[in-house]
């Protein structure tokens, strides 16, 4: 059974950074496209980031570009989101999403999220 | 940047059929998705590449696309079936969701 889970998320001060993780299991972290999807309360989802398969190429929505950093280490099956000079506008419900085989299966795996809050 | 719109919210008695669309520009010329989310849920996929359905979604669902709109339809939509609903398509390796849309089944 595939198998996301999301950690690292907790509330921090504007300017400062954090480092979230999902753990995956069920599946090789690295055959995939691994996106990160998040959810501002009350709001839709705003696609994040994605890496290809085995560190493959990595794409950030313009949002993000220069602040936050994707990444995986594929022989421990996590994949990571490094977010730096974090905004009050980056508060959301961070959620690690995989892709099927190809783009257009869609994500067809997420995690529960985890709450990132930034705030003075 | 490429935006995809989807009304904010629509209302089906239940048993009806249930429409929900998403536009954008040239949108038939790609491919689209469609997620559920019910309150205090990750979202679920529920329709990928325009209309095909993953293993254990109902066949209620179904979905197609052509010209500037994607279209995801429930056939006897249920209370169960109340939730968000996003649309999802890729530009220029970027990923793209709609605004989503509250389905409310009363």
């Amino acid at each position: 059974e595939v198998r996301l889970v999301e950690s690292g998320g907790g509330l921090v001060q504007p300017g400062g950074s954090l480092r979230l993780s999902c753990a995956g299991s069920g599946f090789s972290l690295g055959d995939y496209t691994m996106s990160w999807v998040r959810q501002a309360p009350g709001k839709g989802l705003e696609w994040v980031s994605a890496i290809g398969g085995y560190g493959g190429s990595t794409y950030y929505a313009p949002s993000v570009k220069g602040r936050l950093t994707i990444s995986s280490d594929n022989s421990k099956n996590i994949l990571y989101l490094q977010m730096n000079s974090l905004r009050v506008e980056d508060t959301a419900l961070y959620y690690c999403a995989k892709q099927g085989n190809y783009d257009s299966t869609g994500f067809d795996h997420w995690g529960q999220g985890t709450l990132v809050s930034v705030s003075s | 940047s490429y935006e995809l719109t989807q009304p904010p919210s629509v209302s089906v008695p239940p048993g009806q059929t249930a429409s929900i669309t998403c536009s954008g520009d040239k949108l038939g010329h790609k491919y689209v998705c469609w997620y559920q989310q019910r309150p205090g849920q990750s979202p679920k996929l529920i329709i990928y590449q325009d209309s095909q359905r993953p293993s254990g979604i109902p066949e209620r669902f179904s979905g197609s696309n052509s010209g500037t709109t994607a279209t995801l339809t429930i056939s006897g939509t249920q209370t169960v079936d109340e939730a968000d609903y996003y649309c999802q398509a890729w530009d220029n390796n970027n990923v793209i969701f709609g605004g989503g849309t509250k389905l409310t089944v009363l």
